[in-house]
């Protein structure tokens, strides 16, 4: 079946301790987007790629990066992860124009001890 | 400003109690609003999207509906198993707009 993965389901981190997380899709969609969703909060969109454009949000920290080196996979990169980024970070991808619907993997809980 | 609001936060139902939820939005040339259900740790699962004023979805004992104003989920004869969090989200200026979600709990 056609999908969005993250890798890992689960991820504990140092403060201080870069971390990657990695998204893959199978479903040959152009946009990949990055949300951070903490506990009872709606996700929050951190940043998005339209094929290799990427579209930064304005309120993202300069902590946040990400990179996509093809159609199906793309990173989060946090270069030092603080107690306030612990959250749940979700994958999601849509086809090639902005209204069509966005498909959510299972996501990452990232926990910064 | 794009908004999205969502009620009630939090709704409680006995196994058969019929009922609906809200999502009221503003925003400046909707282009689509999208409904997602969310289990406790992990990701949104797509429902329904919406794109005009009076159009209606249906799935198993959900049906969403939209007007110019707002959109509702009705559930209808609703089971244990459909207990998670509901969201509702816009699609506007290039994004999702979420709201907060309503937490659905169905006791048997």
């Amino acid at each position: 079946d056609a999908m969005v993965i993250q890798n890992p389901r689960y991820q504990v981190t140092q403060f201080g301790k870069p971390v990657t997380l990695s998204c893959s899709q199978t479903l040959n969609h152009n946009v990949m987007y990055w949300y951070q969703q903490k506990s009872s909060q709606a996700p929050k969109l951190l940043f998005h790629y339209y094929d290799k454009d990427f579209n930064n949000e304005a309120d993202t920290p300069d902590n946040f990066q990400s990179r996509r080196p093809n159609t199906s996979f793309c990173f989060l990169d946090i270069r030092s992860p603080g107690l306030g980024d612990a959250a749940m970070y979700l994958c999601a991808t849509s086809g090639g124009t902005y209204t069509d619907t966005q498909y959510f993997g299972p996501g990452t809980r990232l926990t910064v001890l | 400003e794009d908004q999205v609001t969502q009620s009630p936060e939090a709704l409680r139902l006995q196994e058969g109690e019929s009922s609906s939820l809200n999502c009221s939005y503003t925003v400046s040339g909707l282009r689509g609003l999208f409904w997602y259900r969310q289990d406790p740790g992990k990701g949104p699962e797509f429902l329904f999207t919406l794109y005009s004023a009076g159009e209606e979805k249906e799935k198993e004992r959900l049906k969403a509906t939209l007007t110019k104003k707002e959109s509702f989920l009705h559930i209808t004869a609703p089971k244990p198993e459909d207990s998670a969090t509901y969201l509702c989200a816009v699609q506007a200026g290039g994004k999702l707009i979420f709201g907060q979600g309503t937490e659905l709990s169905v006791k048997p």
